[in-house]
């Protein structure tokens, strides 16, 4: 079972708009990880931010934390075609074990 | 080498046949994990090893399937018995020591049962 669940599902955009992917989780988190999938590649690590941070930056990358809500977003400014891929968010329980627990992920298009 | 390796990239296996898959993890780094990929879907944990200790196999789907890393470089993920139900991209990544450290991913092995 995986415990993030990223919504929506499926995101469309223009060259240059921005892209908003927003992140669920159910249980107490020592960080919480953002990765892009590129079709048929590995998974390249985006920007971790831990349990007591509420923002991240990375270059055109903006991650947010709400540990009250224990939801997560990835904002991916002026968007290009090379960033079409599928995103997913995973997340390390501070309970213990060492799990990084992924969800289902978004496909996000953007067109040129 | 510059990143995780893994092989073969792809595997057709017959229903029945054992299969193992390989991982060379980065250099130094202590942390290897295996995950299952099905289509459409985001990885799903199978086990955790930490040098060449498995301190976490609670993924594994059954006992058909067994993880080493005997050394605590290298690791192998042996699935025996292969069923339909196993096919799947099988990724595995290493890290420095959890928590707050980044994985590193490989490109995976595509695993098909016919």
């Amino acid at each position: 079972s995986q415990q993030g669940e990223e919504d929506p599902q499926a995101l469309s955009i223009q060259e240059g708009e921005n892209a908003t992917m927003n992140c669920s989780y159910k249980t107490s988190i020592n960080n919480l990880q953002w990765y892009r999938q590129n079709s048929g590649r590995g998974l390249v690590h985006l920007i971790l931010i831990r349990s007591n941070e509420r923002e991240k930056h990375s270059g055109r990358l903006r991650v947010t934390l709400d540990t009250s809500k224990k939801s997560s977003s990835l904002l991916i400014t002026a968007s290009r075609a090379a960033d079409t891929a599928s995103y997913f968010c995973a997340t390390d329980a501070a309970t213990g074990g060492f799990k990084t627990i992924f969800g289902a992920g978004t496909r996000l298009f953007v067109k040129a | 080498g510059a990143g995780v390796s893994q092989s073969p990239r792809y595997k057709v296996a017959k229903r029945g046949q054992d299969v193992a898959l390989r991982c060379d993890p980065i250099s130094g780094h202590v942390s290897l994990f295996w995950y299952q990929q099905a289509l459409g879907q985001g990885p799903e944990f199978l086990t955790y090893f930490q040098n060449e200790a498995q301190l976490d196999k609670s993924g594994l789907p059954s006992d058909r399937f067994f993880a080493e890393r005997p050394e605590g470089s290298v690791s192998t993920l042996k699935i025996q018995r292969t069923q339909q139900e196993d096919s799947a991209v099988y990724l595995c990544a290493s890290s420095l020591v959890p928590p707050n450290t980044e994985a590193f991913f490989g490109q995976g092995t595509r695993l098909t049962v016919v």
